[in-house]
């Protein structure tokens, strides 16, 4: 079964600064990909999604993600922080697979901070 | 589209009585799932339908949960009875076409806290 590993609970950034969210995964074959944002109160949004291709993927709200196979890694990136991206990211691993082997796993979060 | 819609947004129970979560998904959309969200334990999928139709159920805690899709623009998760472990946010998703591929669009969230 797949799973994922985000090793950072918690990431305080200043405003204006570079981040780097760091999220390993395990699977056997290519997995598909996912960054999720969640802010307070609210549901998840999609950020950026990999499924094959260029492994450096473009999203939404400035934010890019790297696809590493020989790391099993899709960091996700943004070279400058706004204080509205203070919020919860969220990295998920699914397979290719239809049916009851579709289900995405979620890693268990990071929060994001941003000081002025 | 007014989005996934859910009700209600918080909910406050004693232990031991029924929990109705309600939930409208994107008109349109074919899937529709359930997680429940807690510190201890993250983002967890509990079920998800196609076409109204149950497809896995797997993380369906124990038999106090159930969840219908009735049609297609509704659907409930009741916990009978509830207990105070069952204090989560539940989380409705849906998505246009099969996961893991297709963005899942969520609703804000139920509250339930149980006393």
């Amino acid at each position: 079964a797949q799973s994922v590993t985000q090793p950072d609970i918690h990431i305080t950034v200043s405003e204006g600064a570079s981040l780097e969210l760091r999220c390993n995964y395990s699977y056997g074959a290519t997995p598909y990909l996912f960054w999720y944002v969640q802010s307070p109160g609210q549901g998840l949004q999609l950020l950026l999604k990999y499924f094959s291709g260029d492994t450096l993927v473009q999203g939404i709200k400035g934010f890019e993600a790297e696809f590493k196979r020989s790391q099993s890694s899709f960091n996700l990136r943004k070279p400058s922080v706004h204080w509205s991206d203070a919020a919860e990211y969220f990295c998920a691993v699914g397979t290719g697979y239809t049916g009851t082997a579709s289900k995405l796993t979620f890693g268990t979060g990071t929060r994001l901070q941003v000081t002025l | 589209d007014a989005g996934v819609i859910q009700s209600p947004r918080h909910e406050v129970t004693e232990m031991g009585q029924e929990v109705t979560l309600r939930c409208k998904p994107i008109s349109g959309h074919d899937y529709l799932f359930w997680y429940r969200q807690t510190m201890m334990r993250g983002l967890e999928l509990l079920i998800y339908f196609n076409n109204n139709v149950p497809i896995d159920d797997s993380g369906m805690p124990e038999d106090r949960f159930s969840a219908k899709m009735p049609n297609a623009s509704f659907s409930t998760l009741k916990i009978q009875p509830s207990e105070p472990r069952d204090s989560a946010v539940y989380f409705c998703a849906s998505s246009l076409d099969s996961p893991p591929g297709d963005e899942q669009y969520f609703g804000p969230g139920t509250r339930l806290t149980v006393t």
